[in-house]
C-alpha cells in the first residue's frame, strides 16, 4: 500500500509557466514532508522540506504549500526552466522511515 | 566533502552469482538505508539500518541481505535467490536528531547478463 501518493505521474509545462506536483497521505504521525529532485542517471537530492505546522515554504522559485486538515501537500516551481526537467519525489517522515511517492517526471519545454 | 559514496556506479552480473554493492558515509549519521528504483515505480525500501549491529527488512528485502558492522558503511549483497535484480540501488542515511531528511549517494546501476 502506498503511503504517500503523488500526481500527476508525468507533466510538460512551458518555459515561464507554473509546475505543480501534489501529494497526499493517510498517517498522521508523519512529522516532516522533504521534496527531492532527480536527474537521469543520479541519486535524489533534497530540494525543499516543511514541517507539518507550517502552511507555507518558499525557497526561491519552489513553494511548498502543506494543508494538514486535508493530509495533502504539493510543490509549485514558478517561473519553470528547461533545467527544472526532472523527476521530482515527495516523501515523508515518521521516526527514522521515509516514504515516497513514485515521483513526477516534468519536461519543462523551451 | 561529507557524503555518501556508492561504488561501483555500474555493475554488470551474471546469472547465478551474488555481488555486492557498497555504501559508506561520512556524515556521522546513525540511520542508513537500501532502496530499489525501477522505473515508474518511485522507491522502493530493501533493508534499512537505525544503529550498528542491527538493521530491519523493508518491503522488498527478499534476495537481498546487508551488514552494518560499522557505522559509516552499510553494504548491500545481492543475492541468486533475486529473480529480477536488474536495477538502479540508491543508498541513503539520516540524522536521528531533529529536522532531518534523508542524503543520498550518486545510485549503483545493477545489470545482470
Amino acid at each position: 500500500q502506498q503511503q504517500v501518493k503523488q500526481s500527476p505521474q508525468s507533466l510538460i509545462v512551458q518555459k515561464g509557466g507554473i509546475s505543480i506536483i501534489n501529494c497526499a497521505y493517510e498517517n498522521t504521525a508523519f512529522d516532516y514532508f522533504p521534496w527531492y529532485q532527480q536527474f537521469p542517471g543520479k541519486g535524489p537530492a533534497l530540494l525543499i522540506a516543511i514541517r507539518p505546522d507550517v502552511s507555507e515554504k518558499k525557497e526561491g522559485r519552489f513553494t511548498i504549500s502543506f494543508n494538514k486538515s486535508a493530509k495533502q501537500f504539493s510543490l509549485h516551481i514558478m517561473d519553470s526552466q528547461p533545467g527544472d526537467s526532472a523527476t521530482y519525489f515527495c516523501a515523508a517522515r515518521t521516526g527514522n522511515q521515509f516514504y515516497f511517492g513514485t515521483g513526477t517526471s516534468l519536461t519543462v519545454i523551451p | 566533502d561529507g557524503g555518501i559514496t556508492q561504488s561501483p556506479k555500474y555493475l554488470f552480473r551474471k546469472e547465478g552469482q551474488n555481488v555486492t554493492l557498497s555504501c559508506e558515509q561520512n556524515l556521522n549519521h546513525d540511520a542508513m538505508y537500501w532502496y530499489r528504483q525501477d522505473p515508474g515505480q518511485g522507491l522502493r525500501l530493501i533493508y534499512y539500518s537505525q544503529i550498528v549491529n542491527d538493521f530491519q527488512k523493508g518491503d522488498i528485502a527478499e534476495g537481498y541481505s546487508v551488514s552494518r558492522e560499522k557505522k559509516e558503511s552499510f553494504p548491500l549483497t545481492v543475492t541468486s535467490a533475486q529473480k529480477n535484480p536488474t536495477a538502479f540501488y540508491l543508498c541513503a542515511s539520516s540524522s536521528q536528531q531533529g529536522d532531518t531528511e534523508a542524503f543520498f549517494g550518486q545510485g549503483t546501476r545493477l545489470t545482470v547478463v
